[in-house]
């Protein structure tokens, strides 16, 4: 499968405290996406980064990408309760259609 | 405001019967997309459409069929050839390339079996 996994499965913290999330990939990719996913509703889109980008910023976002280990990392600072929810990693694949989701991270901030 | 409207939101199906799940969008996207989630697995893709009056399998494309007559609309029919259908539905769209711009999804179906 070229579909992507997310570490940890889970993941609980403190109101306040940094959260990072990994996401690894087996084959070479156009680029990432990183999309949030509240409990019983759809995905929303948080973040993009290209092939030769290496770390992109979005408000208290932050990822980086290492082509190199086929990795990513999502890093949220400062968490909030509203942070609460799973967070997946989708990979664009340089050969074939489709474009594939990992398994997700979901995470627990607690207030 | 624009978006991608799904209904309904819960869906029973009995014992060999077709069900068909709607998905509208008012966003005027080209693209088109068809997600079954599981729990504890992520989104694997069942159909995409590209483009009016075309659309191409994903990786569990059997026992479902689509339909992509107008822009805004791409429903999913589940057969009763999908033996296990209780899953939650996605769909989701994008401007062109599914790949290098971010898809809007909807909020989803879930299905059950009766």
């Amino acid at each position: 499968s070229q579909q992507g996994e997310e570490d940890p499965q889970a993941l609980s913290i403190q109101e306040g405290e940094n959260a990072t999330m990994n996401c690894s990939y087996k084959t070479s990719i156009n680029n990432l996406q990183w999309y949030r996913q509240n409990s019983g509703r759809g995905l929303v889109h948080l973040i993009l980064i290209r092939s030769n980008e290496r770390e992109k910023h979005s408000g208290r976002l932050r990822v980086t990408l290492d082509t190199s280990k086929k990795s990513s990392s999502l890093l949220i600072t400062a968490s909030r309760a509203a942070d609460t929810a799973s967070y997946f990693c989708a990979t664009d694949p340089l050969t074939g259609n489709q474009f594939y989701f990992g398994t997700g991270t979901s995470l627990t901030v607690i207030p | 405001d624009g978006g991608i409207t799904q209904s309904p939101k819960y869906l029973f199906r009995k014992e060999g019967q077709n069900v068909t799940l709607s998905c509208e969008q008012n966003l005027n996207h080209d693209a088109m997309y068809w997600y079954r989630q599981d729990p504890g697995q992520g989104l694997r893709l069942i159909y995409y459409s590209q483009i009016v009056n075309d659309f191409q399998k994903g990786d569990i494309a059997e026992g479902y069929s689509v339909s992509r007559e107008k822009k805004e609309s791409f429903p999913l029919t589940v057969t009763s050839a999908q033996k296990n259908p209780t899953a939650f539905y996605l769909c989701a769209s994008s401007v062109g390339d599914r790949g290098s711009q971010p898809q809007h999804f909807g909020d989803g179906t879930r299905l059950s079996i009766l």
